[in-house]
């Protein structure tokens, strides 16, 4: 079983949809959980953390936990073009480290 | 501006040679980070450093070398032991050691092609 697994896509939505993105992980011990942005070429960048269990919004951004159900996922409202991108999972095991998964590519089409 | 700099942004390797990569961050942070991606792939942890003059192995070390002299610097050498070294590598760090401070910032990656 891989650390972090996520569906690699692409998952394609239309402009102004609801985008869902989903990722599970094994480690039990993990405290933080933490979504990145990824164009093509660049660096990853921070979109959202969540530590509790339950939702937490940002904007058009929310994040969902359930450490019993070692589940993440991260809702995109209103979905843009330039929304498109991969989006990478990573919880923080025990030692701290950031464990990635591949990442979902979402294609948002207008 | 507080960041984190990656340099070069380009790099290219002649067979047998080692390579070294520079990541600096005036971000006071005391963790460090080197991933490689290759394309199409999620992030693989090579080295980590917590705390300056350590460091540990991640999962793919073999074929890399790190040190971390000075808080603010943790440059990665890419040796000629690494048999495919191509790919694109990101420097990060972290506050470390509180729940929060395990947020991870991204330099803005060096490419590394093997001629």
């Amino acid at each position: 079983q891989k650390e972090v697994e996520q569906n690699s896509g692409p998952l394609s939505v239309p402009e102004g949809a609801i985008a869902s993105l989903n990722c599970t992980y094994s480690d039990r011990g993990s405290q933080s959980f933490f979504w990145y942005r990824q164009y093509s070429g660049k660096s990853p960048e921070l979109i959202m953390s969540i530590y509790s269990n339950g939702d937490k919004e940002d904007g058009r951004f929310t994040a969902q936990l359930n450490k019993a159900s070692q589940y993440v996922s991260l809702l995109i409202r209103d979905s843009q073009p330039s929304d498109s991108a991969t989006y990478l999972c990573a919880p923080s095991g025990n030692t701290g480290k950031l464990i990635f998964g591949q990442g979902t590519t979402l294609q948002v089409k207008p | 501006d507080g960041g984190i700099t990656q340099s070069p942004k380009y790099l290219f390797r002649k067979e047998g040679q080692n390579v070294t990569l520079s990541c600096e961050q005036n971000l006071n942070h005391d963790a460090m980070y080197w991933y490689r991606q290759d394309p199409g792939q999620g992030l693989r942890l090579i080295y980590y450093s917590q705390i300056v003059n350590d460091f540990q192995k991640g999962d793919i070390a073999e074929g890399y070398s790190v040190s971390r002299e000075k808080k603010e610097s943790f440059p990665l050498t890419v040796t000629s032991a690494q048999k495919n070294p191509t790919a694109f590598y990101l420097c990060a760090s972290s506050a470390y050691g509180t729940v929060s401070g395990n947020t991870i910032y991204f330099g803005e990656g060096s490419w590394l092609t093997v001629v």
